[in-house]
């Protein structure tokens, strides 16, 4: 089965610190790994992927790390601010599959002023 | 430009009885999902169409339906209610160009009790 996991299920950070959520996936045939954002009653929002062509992409705040070998990757949100409370799912696809998506089972961020 | 759009937002039913989700969007995908979200269970893929008159199984499909007649619609039907279908249902899009992966765009959810 295509699985990815996804840990911690809640995570609790001061303001100003890091968050960090790692994944973990099997299929090795994933070739696409968005993170999605999401508000309470909201529906999920793409926050950002990566291919793994790439060990690392950044955007602003946000820094996805990926492990080919290891079959991992990660989200980490430098300087954590209250907004960034959500919750956060990881993701895989394979692009042969077109954007059918296997996503993680969530991690709870909660981040203290 | 609404994106996509979930009807309705709240929904309570009885064992038994049947009900359809509405989705629609504007933003002329070819792709449409269904997910359902329980908690810490992530969301899991109930339904998707790759384009209007095409529909096929995710990975939870039992005790639903779908149908695609148009690019806009997708609509997600509940025959006979289980307490086991309750929980808040997604619907997505996005625009498959090629082998490249372009986000999913959600609704905001219907949430659905069965009692």
């Amino acid at each position: 089965q295509q699985q990815v996991k996804q840990s911690p299920q809640s995570l609790i950070v001061q303001k100003g610190g890091i968050s960090i959520i790692n994944c973990a996936y099997e299929n090795t045939a994933f070739d696409y790994f968005p993170w999605y954002q999401q508000f309470p009653g909201k529906g999920p929002a793409l926050l950002i992927a990566i291919r793994p062509d790439v060990s690392e992409k950044k955007e602003g705040r946000f820094t996805i790390s990926f492990n080919k070998s290891a079959k991992q990757f990660s989200l980490h949100i430098m300087d954590s601010q209250p907004g960034d409370s959500a919750t956060y799912f990881c993701a895989a696809s394979r692009e042969t599959s077109g954007s059918r998506l296997t996503f993680g089972e969530g991690t709870q961020l909660t981040v203290n002023p | 430009n609404a994106g996509v759009t979930q009807t309705p937002k709240f929904r309570i039913l009885k064992i038994g009885q049947s009900m359809t989700l509405q989705c629609t969007q504007d933003m002329n995908h070819n792709y449409m999902y269904w997910y359902r979200q329980d908690p810490g269970m992530g969301l899991k893929l109930i339904y998707y169409s790759v384009g209007a008159g095409i529909t096929d199984k995710g990975e939870v499909p039992n005790g639903y339906n779908v149908s695609r007649s148009t690019t806009e619609d997708f609509p997600l039907r509940l025959e006979l209610a289980a307490p086991s279908q309750t929980s808040v249902y997604f619907c997505a899009s996005s625009l498959l160009t090629g082998f490249s992966n372009q986000p999913q765009h959600f609704g905001d959810g219907t949430r659905l009790s069965i009692l």
